[in-house]
């Protein structure tokens, strides 16, 4: 069975501090993993996805194997990234599923000034 | 807006009650799945459409809940004999079908069961 764990239900940090949200996954095989964040009275939407390799609203997140982890990071907090961010598995698409997602419990981040 | 949209975006009901909700996907896209979150948690995979096949259920999909996309377009997702169990955010997304294709979420209706 596939699980995400994301430890912390809130991460408080202040403007202009790092920030790392932690996400560790269990799956048997290669999954592919995504970040999504929720604005205050907006959606669930797409951050970024490890495939990708890219940087969004300058997080990035690298995927690590041996430590089943895809923690999200970036260097300075701004005040506009304070939100609910899940991180999600997906089965890899060779062994279907479709892109059925399964997700963390989701950490608030609050970014103070 | 041209996202997923759904419908309503509340609904309080009494126990025992039949509840139906919309889904209106991205037109172009043709996955279509539905995900329930309750209060502390991430959204829980329930089903997913491909075109107007279902092509999985989870176990959460207890068998007074049916959903349909008879047309491949919209989808509706239908509670009957509603428990206070399920009061809950019920979300719709979309997706394209090819590899990784992101999920595109609605607003969600959040199910009040008194």
């Amino acid at each position: 069975a596939q699980r995400v764990t994301q430890p912390e239900k809130l991460l408080s940090v202040f403007k202009g501090a790092p920030v790392e949200l932690k996400c560790n996954y269990s799956y048997s095989g290669s999954p592919e993993l995504f970040w999504y964040v929720q604005y205050s009275r907006q959606r669930l939407q797409l951050l970024l996805r490890h495939i990708s390799r890219e940087s969004i609203k300058g997080f990035t997140a690298d995927l690590n194997k041996g430590e089943t982890s895809f923690h999200l990071k970036k260097p300075f907090a701004q005040e506009e990234d304070s939100a609910m961010y899940y991180c999600a598995l997906s089965p890899n698409i060779l062994t279907g599923g479709g892109n059925k997602l399964t997700f963390g419990t989701g950490t608030q981040l609050k970014v103070e000034l | 807006d041209t996202g997923v949209s759904q419908d309503p975006r509340h609904k309080i009901t009494k126990r025992g009650q039949n509840v139906t909700f919309r889904c209106d996907p991205i037109s172009e896209h043709n996955r279509l799945y539905w995900y329930r979150q309750t209060l502390g948690q991430g959204p829980e995979f329930l089903t997913y459409f491909q075109n107007e096949a279902q092509l999985e259920k989870s176990r959460l999909l207890s068998d007074r809940f049916s959903a349909e996309r008879p047309k491949g377009s919209f989808s509706t997702l239908e509670i009957q004999r509603t428990e206070q169990g399920d009061s809950a955010m019920y979300l719709c997304a979309s997706s394209l079908s090819g590899r990784n294709s992101p999920l595109h979420f609605g607003n969600g209706t959040r199910l009040t069961v008194t």
